[in-house]
């Protein structure tokens, strides 16, 4: 049974940083292209961040490029995003989510319960 | 921000059918990138509802399916089920932004 489990999340100052992980289970890691999707009440689901099955491909959604950076560990089926200079925008629900192709993107097949991200002095 | 629009909200009484449009553009939808939907329960995670235009995944009952035209693309719902009420969102591919995309989002009330 394929697993997506976040961690990593919590309440942080504006201008600090955190590390998000997704340890995955369940399925051949290498073969899947992985996403961040970041949810809010007022803005509904947003793409945040993509890395290809290589990590030879990687994409960052205008909001967060430059401060946000994903990675993953096929040897530790785990992905990461780093994010730096955090803004109270950023406070969300963060999900990790499997695409369903190696090089993406394409469509999201199995997503974890997420982790919540608050920024707040 | 988003380019894939949908409609706020739609609401349908038990039993009817529904559709949920997704208008985008020629740099996603009209590009012939694929549309995927997903439906998103309060406290659950997103699932995946519709893939590659009018594609099932295996579990999701055929009371969903998909179409695509030029821009456009539609989720119908036949036969709506009070626990179908959730947020609906498409999602496609945009080559001009380089980006992944999620529509508006549309919340479906079941009356």
């Amino acid at each position: 049974e394929v697993e997506l489990v976040e961690s990593g999340g919590g309440l942080v100052e504006p201008g600090r940083s955190l590390r998000l992980s997704c340890a995955a289970s369940g399925f051949t890691f290498f073969d899947h292209a992985m996403h961040w999707v970041r949810h809010t009440p007022g803005k509904g689901l947003e793409w945040v961040a993509g890395i290809s099955w290589n990590s030879g491909s990687i994409d960052y959604a205008a909001s967060v490029k430059g401060r946000f950076t994903i990675s993953r560990d096929n040897g530790k089926n785990s992905l990461y995003l780093q994010m730096n200079s955090l803004t109270t925008e950023d406070t969300a629900l963060y999900y990790c989510a499997r695409d369903k192709a190696a090089a993406g993107p394409g469509s999201l097949d199995h997503w974890g319960q997420g982790t919540l991200v608050t920024v707040s002095s | 921000q988003s380019v894939l629009t949908q409609p706020p909200s739609v609401s349908e009484a038990p039993g009817q059918r529904v559709t949920i449009s997704c208008t985008g553009s020629s740099s996603n939808i009209g590009a012939r990138y694929d549309v995927n939907w997903y439906q998103h329960l309060p406290g659950a995670a997103p699932k995946l509802l519709i893939y590659d235009d009018t594609k099932r995944p295996s579990g999701v009952p055929g009371r969903f399916s998909g179409s695509k035209s030029g821009t456009s693309a539609s989720l119908a719902i036949t036969g709506l089920q009070p626990e179908d009420e959730a947020d609906y969102y498409c999602q496609s591919y945009d080559n001009a932004l380089g980006v992944l995309l999620f529509g508006t989002g549309t919340k479906l009330i079941v009356l």
